[in-house]
């Protein structure tokens, strides 16, 4: 099956400091890959959908200068939050669109922001 | 705007038992309707997908329906166990390949 990889699984971090989560497809190439951001008890929400060679596109609500993202190639996207606050601390999860209609997730990456 | 509702939030059944997992959606006009498997800190396993023309999907001891007229999608669970303990995410795809998740049902089984 198909497998995507996320890095770092957990980061802490001071506030104010930014940080990068890497999302690769092991086994498949991907022009489009999704970020989603998950509080606890709450739904995963997309954050932005990654095309490669591309711009992102963001959801409403979310601020393109924070969260910067950069599909380079055709099995990684990279997700960095900027000046990060505590109010960033969440579950960050991507997925790689491998079928017109099937999307593979990451396992995830918990950022505390201290 | 699409909108997923899953109830209900939470279940704790006996080892064995058989449930139901609902899921209503607000747009019937979807591609396809996934329902996915979280255990706690960790990412997403699929377990079913049905396509907007298709009525249900199974594998194994889980049944997937789809009613895209009503807005509902049910996870039938057939004689639980105690690996089955996790949340349950049901996610509504368009044609836009975004998906909208409902915030899940959280499944005990207890021994």
């Amino acid at each position: 099956g198909a497998v995507v990889s996320q890095h770092p699984s957990r980061v802490i971090c001071k506030s104010g400091t930014s940080v990068k989560i890497e999302c690769r497809s092991l086994d498949f190439q991907a022009t489009t890959m999704f970020w989603y951001r998950q509080f606890p008890k709450q739904s995963l929400m997309l954050m932005a959908t990654s095309n490669e060679g591309s711009k992102a596109t963001y959801e409403q609500g979310v601020e393109k200068d924070k969260f910067l993202i950069n599909h380079a190639s055709l099995t990684l996207s990279t997700l960095t939050v900027t000046s990060a606050h505590p109010e960033d601390s969440s579950f960050y999860i991507c997925s790689a669109l491998r079928a017109a209609d099937t999307q593979y997730f990451g396992p995830g990456t918990r950022l505390t922001v201290l | 705007k699409q909108e997923v509702t899953q109830i209900p939030a939470a279940l704790s059944v006996p080892e064995g038992e058989n449930l139901v997992l609902n899921c209503s959606f607000t747009d019937s006009a979807i591609y396809n309707l996934q329902w996915f498997r979280q255990d706690p800190g960790k990412g997403l396993t699929s377990l079913l997908l049905i396509q907007s023309s298709q009525r249900e999907q199974t594998s194994g001891r889980l049944n997937a329906s789809l009613d895209k007229s009503s807005g509902r999608s049910t996870l039938y669970i057939a004689a639980s166990q105690p690996g089955d303990s996790a949340t349950y995410l049901c996610a509504a795809q368009g044609g836009s390949e975004k998906l909208v998740f409902g915030k899940g049902t959280k499944l005990t089984v207890n021994p």
